[in-house]
């Protein structure tokens, strides 16, 4: 079984300051990792994946995140934002092999100018 | 391509009514996934299908929630009767077995579901 752990609910700054929101999983199994983002009145679209090879990935819009195997982290980091960056921001765990997603209880980015 | 289709987008009703809702998944994709997102939650899987065969229903409420996907393509998930707890979005998704990105899912919009 895998749970995923969104620490922040809310995470207010300012127009192009740089934004980090905290993901932790945890799972007996090797893991796939993902960061969705739901604008208001929408589902849900992929941001990043990361699958394996370079822990380092970069996805839409800007946004990266690095997979920490020794802390079972997915972090996932913008330089500087922008207003439409304001969203729900989901961080999703699926075991290799294995076809269902686990998802966080999601981080509200609020971005002001 | 086009996405994942669902309708209605919203539907409001009183609790003990009846509702359903229809998804039509992207061409292919041999899955198909129901989730439930509360307000202030993850989406939440209820059930998923491989082609019209259930793989996994171990969160769907059977006492009052029903879905099936009769010919392996488009699925309707239906509650009655409803109750208060069951205001939320529901959210449709499929997946490839294969092909580029297999298992990657891809969302509907959601039909917003309020019960009064």
């Amino acid at each position: 079984a895998q749970s995923v752990t969104q620490l922040d609910s809310q995470v207010p700054v300012f127009e192009e300051a740089p934004v980090e929101l905290r993901c932790n999983y945890s799972s007996s199994v090797s893991v796939y990792l993902f960061w969705y983002v739901q604008y208001p009145n929408q589902g849900l679209q992929l941001l990043l994946k990361y699958l394996s090879g370079s822990t380092l990935v970069k996805g839409i819009n800007g946004f990266e995140a690095e997979f920490n195997k020794s802390q079972t982290s997915f972090h996932l980091r913008k330089p500087s934002v922008h207003i439409s960056d304001t969203a729900e921001y989901f961080c999703a765990v699926r075991g290799s092999g294995y076809s269902t997603l686990t998802f966080g209880k999601g981080t509200m980015l609020l971005v002001s100018p | 391509e086009a996405g994942v289709a669902q309708s209605p987008r919203y539907k409001i009703i009183e609790k003990r009514q009846s509702v359903a809702f229809w998804c039509n998944p992207i061409s292919g994709h041999a899955t198909l996934y129901w989730y439930q997102q509360i307000l202030g939650q993850g989406p939440k899987l209820l059930i998923q299908f491989q082609n019209n065969g259930v793989v996994d229903d171990s969160q769907l409420p059977k006492d009052r929630f029903s879905a099936e996907r009769l010919k392996g393509v488009d699925s309707t998930l239906k509650i009655q009767p409803a109750k208060l707890e069951d205001s939320a979005v529901y959210l449709c998704a499929s997946s490839a077995l294969g092909g580029t990105t297999p298992y990657e899912q891809y969302f509907g919009p959601g039909t917003r579901l309020t019960v009064t």
